[in-house]
């Protein structure tokens, strides 16, 4: 099975801009991986801020977006709130099914 | 507004089959290019994928579980349901029912596998 890896933290200045990235054992992800990106605060369930790539939900705020970069797939957060800080998972495609990252803890601060 | 509820024991004793339903509103199972799908996470760990089951039936799943492992639709009661047999102690989580492509969530429910 796919091995998915996502950086283990990442700190970014309130109004800052950062990137979390998430690759494949495999080789590089494409947009037939159909990446999504979910955020999870202490808690709470996930919730989808992206899908098949870029697509965002409909209630993901504007400063997050989606992309591939590197042969990785992206989820870059322009202008960090407070209220962001929380952990990423990033899930691709892979063989038939899907397989998650092991998650980003990103903090504001 | 599509709304996912999992339900179903929060007990399991190990060696027994966990059985759970997610039951589907504001949105016809049957309907539409749509997966229904089962994560779980154990208490402070990553989410881990289980399987996940298209309109028509065909069903896929993670490799690790796949020998245990049975997700199911019934669309007269609108439900999706997951069982996971020969539990241990390391299948105590809690399980999210989630519906693709959009990714949309259920609150999840706690399973403890316990004698």
């Amino acid at each position: 099975q796919a091995v998915v890896t996502q950086e283990p933290s990442l700190t970014v200045s309130p109004g800052g801009t950062v990137t979390l990235t998430c690759g494949s054992s495999t080789g590089a992800v494409t947009s037939g991986h159909y990446p999504y990106w979910f955020q999870q605060k202490p808690g709470q369930a996930p919730r989808t801020l992206i899908y098949d790539t870029s697509n965002k939900h409909s209630w993901t705020p504007a400063r997050f977006s989606g992309s591939l970069l590197g042969g990785k797939a992206a989820l870059t957060l322009s202008g960090a709130q407070p209220e962001d800080e929380a952990e990423y998972y990033c899930l691709v495609y892979h063989s038939g099914g899907r397989v998650f990252g092991g998650g980003t803890r990103l903090t504001v601060l | 507004q599509v709304q996912l509820q999992e339900s179903g024991p929060g007990l399991v004793k190990p060696s027994q089959t966990l059985s759970l339903t997610c039951t589907v509103s504001g949105a016809s199972i049957n309907i539409g290019n749509y997966y229904w799908g089962w994560i779980r996470q154990p208490a402070g760990k990553g989410l881990e994928w289980i399987g996940r089951i298209y309109t028509n039936g065909d069903a896929g799943y993670n490799p690790t579980l796949k020998s245990r492992v049975t997700i199911s639709i019934d669309t007269s009661k609108n439900q999706v349901s997951l069982e996971l047999r020969s539990v241990i102690a390391t299948d105590t989580a809690m399980y999210y029912c989630v519906r693709e492509p959009r990714g949309d969530w259920g609150q999840g429910t706690l399973v403890t596998v316990s004698s």
